[in-house]
């Protein structure tokens, strides 16, 4: 158990909707990162937050967004879903000083 | 951040030691080897990591060469359970670097009975 904590695991939506994904860093940690992973592809950096502000972003579409709250936790939104946006999304977290990430177990997204 | 370059597939035998190489000419001085790796479709898990010296956990040992262009991830005695995508990174140093890296294919290591 790597600590950090993603909800929901499994998520199945149709084409033209809008979902949020949860995560949970481990306690401590101020950085959290957000991948994305299509099938049998590498790992995509999508962004990633330290302490409540954007710090740096990847490839991510206009249609994604994300915030990380006072708490620590973050969310992904993802709207106006398409077909392609099936994947697996990963969040993970990372101590002050930005050492080894640690990953949570990831959300299955399907669009149908 | 430094490019990495890993052999797409490996296999080894079961109790045998699986040694896992990864070339990174163009890292700076600064900048941390970092292993992971994914079983199946589960999250990413830590290994290791190093500057230059060689390291050890329970996981595993990181050898990095002198120059620091090249690593090794050796796995002393591979089980089945340890069959998965191995990832070699080199993110760029805080402040500005960060796990903001793009992980690649990895090596996919097969445990073999």
């Amino acid at each position: 158990d790597s600590g950090v904590t993603q909800t929901p695991k499994h998520l199945i939506t149709a084409t033209g909707q809008r979902v949020t994904l949860r995560c949970s860093p481990r306690s401590g940690d101020l950085s959290v990162y957000w991948y994305q992973q299509s099938l049998d592809q590498g790992l995509q950096f999508l962004i990633q937050y330290y302490n409540g502000e954007e710090r740096a972003k990847g490839n991510i579409l206009e249609r994604f967004s994300a915030q990380q709250f006072p708490d620590l936790h973050s969310e992904l939104n993802l709207s106006s879903l398409e077909l392609g946006d099936s994947a697996l999304y990963f969040c993970a977290s990372s101590a002050p000083g930005e050492t080894e990430a640690f990953f949570g177990q990831g959300t299955r997204l399907t669009v149908v | 951040d430094a490019k990495t370059t890993q052999p797409p597939s490996m296999d080894c035998a079961e109790g045998r030691a699986a040694n896992l190489p990864c070339n990174h000419s163009t890292i700076s001085g600064n900048e941390y080897v970092y292993w992971y790796r994914q079983i199946h479709s589960q999250g990413p898990q830590y290994i290791i990591h190093g500057l230059k010296n060689n390291e050890t956990n329970e996981m595993a040992s990181l050898i990095i060469t002198e120059d620091r262009k090249s690593s090794t991830l050796i796995l002393p005695h591979a089980t089945l359970r340890d069959t998965a995508v191995y990832y070699c990174i080199v993110p760029a140093p805080p402040p500005t670097g960060g796990f903001k890296t793009i992980f690649g294919a990895g090596t996919r290591l097969f445990v073999k009975a």
